[in-house]
């Protein structure tokens, strides 16, 4: 089975510009989270979802936005664009809701704004 | 609000010699606690969790990590390091029931030499 996916790998995009990330969970899995991982930090937490609905939100602005999808793919998207929003950007995946199951990560998305 | 703390920031062990990372906690109820691994350029990968139950957790590749609540610490251990060892180690505590943030270190980089 495929693990989980993230598209693209990298991207370079220019402050003020809008960016859509997206990610695959492996098969089966109904709950999706990202994370920011700046360069020399471990990751912070942005957004959990579960059965298409947002089930929680870490401490970033509303420029930072997600949806889950019917087939359980998930999209983050980040508005506005600043250069403080270049990192390396998680998706994991999970069977269930709860802390107690699992994470799968996927390889990240590499986002450089400048 | 849940935290963690990693000390070190830069570890380097000869390779077969033995390795502890320290990992303190704070978190009002219960812990989950996890240990991550993240190579350069991938994602991260389970090392071990601690959800209840036996305090001393094995984990894949040959790593262990006690729980010690009076301590509040999660310190990961391996007695013969190899040189594929060599990543960054993040610790991390998870907010137990409700949704699934999970906390994480700043991690710390293990060099290894031969």
């Amino acid at each position: 089975d495929a693990g989980v996916t993230q598209s693209p790998t990298h991207l370079i995009k220019t402050r003020g510009q809008h960016v859509t990330l997206r990610c695959s969970p492996i098969s089966g899995h109904k709950s999706v989270s990202w994370y920011q991982q700046v360069l020399g930090q471990g990751p912070q937490f942005i957004f959990q979802y579960y059965e298409k609905e947002e089930r929680g939100r870490g401490n970033f602005p509303d420029r930072f936005s997600a949806r889950q999808f019917p087939n359980y793919s998930s999209e983050l998207n980040v508005n506005a664009l600043l250069l403080g929003d270049s990192a390396l950007y998680l998706c994991a995946s999970r069977l269930g809701q709860g802390t107690i199951t699992e994470a799968f990560f996927g390889q990240g998305t590499r986002l450089t704004v400048v | 609000a849940q935290s963690v703390t990693q000390p070190d920031i830069h570890i380097t062990v000869s390779e077969g010699a033995s390795l502890e990372l320290r990992c303190n906690y704070s978190y009002g109820a219960t812990p989950y606690l996890f240990w991550y691994v993240q190579s350069p350029g991938q994602g991260l990968q389970l090392l071990l969790k601690y959800f209840s139950g036996d305090t001393l957790v094995q984990g894949i590749k040959g790593f262990e990590a006690e729980f010690k609540r009076s301590q509040s610490s999660f310190n990961l251990r391996k007695p013969s390091v190899h040189w594929s060892d060599a990543a960054e180690y993040f610790c991390a505590v998870g907010v137990s029931g409700g949704y699934q943030k999970v906390t994480f270190g700043t991690g710390t980089k293990l060099q290894v030499i031969p």
